[in-house]
C-alpha cells in the first residue's frame, strides 16, 4: 500500500516557541492532504485540508494562523504550530490521497509543549 | 445533528471467533465508507473502502458491508488473532468525486481485544 511519513515522530518544546511537522507520501503523488489533530482516547479530528499549490482550508475553530499549513510539493506538506502552548500538546497525523478515494496516514508526531 | 457511531467502546473475544464491529451514522449521504485499525501511539491504517452502490467487500479474513437504508457499516474479522487486537475506526467521505478532496469524519472507534 501507499507509503506516508512524518516527521518529527515526537518533539517537546517550550511554551512560546514554533514546530515544524513534515508529511511526505513516499511512494505516490498526493493531490490533497489532510492534517488531524487526537486527544487520548478521541478519535481524530480534522483540522485543515490542503491541496498542492493552494491556500489551506481550515475545519471551524481552527487558527490558521497558529496552525499554519504549506503544500508545497505534490509529495510535501508541513504543519506550523506557531506560539505553541501547553494545551496544543496532541498527537498529530496527517493523510495523503492521490486520484482514488483512499486516504493513507502518516504514523503521527506526538507534541508535548512544557 | 449528524452522527457516527461505532456499537461499542470495547469489544471482547476469544481467538478464532468472528469480530462484528458496528458503525451507524445520522444526517450523512456518505458516497463511500473506509475502515481504519489504530494501534496505541500510531497513525490509522487504511484497511477496506466501500462505496455507496456496493453492498459487500472482502478483503483476505476481512468483510465490510454497506446498507445505506439501515445506514449502517458492518466490519467482520474472521479466524481473529490476538494480533488484530487493535482499535477500529469507520470513516465516512461524503464527496463522490475522486478529482476533489473528500474530508472524513471519524467514528469514536471500537478496540478489539482477542484472547486465547
Amino acid at each position: 500500500g501507499a507509503v506516508v511519513s512524518q516527521h518529527p515522530s515526537r518533539v517537546i518544546c517550550k511554551s512560546g516557541t514554533s514546530v515544524k511537522i513534515e508529511c511526505r507520501s513516499l511512494d505516490f503523488q498526493a493531490t490533497t492532504m489532510f492534517w488531524y489533530r487526537q486527544f487520548p482516547k478521541q478519535s481524530l479530528m480534522l483540522m485543515a485540508t490542503s491541496n498542492e499549490g493552494s491556500k489551506a482550508t481550515y475545519e471551524q475553530g481552527v487558527e490558521k494562523d497558529k496552525f499554519l499549513i504549506n503544500h508545497a510539493s505534490l509529495t510535501l506538506s508541513t504543519l506550523t504550530v506557531t506560539s505553541a502552548h501547553p494545551e496544543d500538546s496532541s498527537f498529530y497525523i496527517c493523510s495523503a490521497k492521490g486520484l482514488t478515494y483512499e486516504q493513507y496516514f502518516g504514523p503521527g508526531t506526538r507534541l508535548t509543549v512544557t | 445533528s449528524q452522527k457516527i457511531e461505532q456499537n461499542s467502546e470495547a469489544l471482547n473475544i476469544q481467538e478464532g471467533k468472528t469480530a462484528t464491529l458496528t458503525c451507524n451514522y445520522t444526517n450523512y449521504s456518505p458516497a463511500y465508507l473506509q475502515w481504519y485499525r489504530q494501534d496505541p501511539g500510531r497513525g490509522p491504517v487504511f484497511l477496506l473502502l466501500i462505496r455507496e452502490n456496493e453492498k459487500e467487500k472482502r478483503k483476505e479474513r476481512l468483510k465490510v458491508t454497506f446498507d445505506t437504508t439501515l445506514k449502517q457499516s458492518l466490519f467482520h474479522i474472521t479466524a481473529s488473532q490476538p494480533a488484530d487486537s487493535a482499535t477500529y475506526l469507520c470513516a465516512l467521505a461524503q464527496s463522490p468525486n475522486t478529482g476533489t478532496a473528500s474530508k472524513l469524519t471519524f467514528g469514536t472507534g471500537t478496540r478489539l481485544q482477542v484472547t486465547l
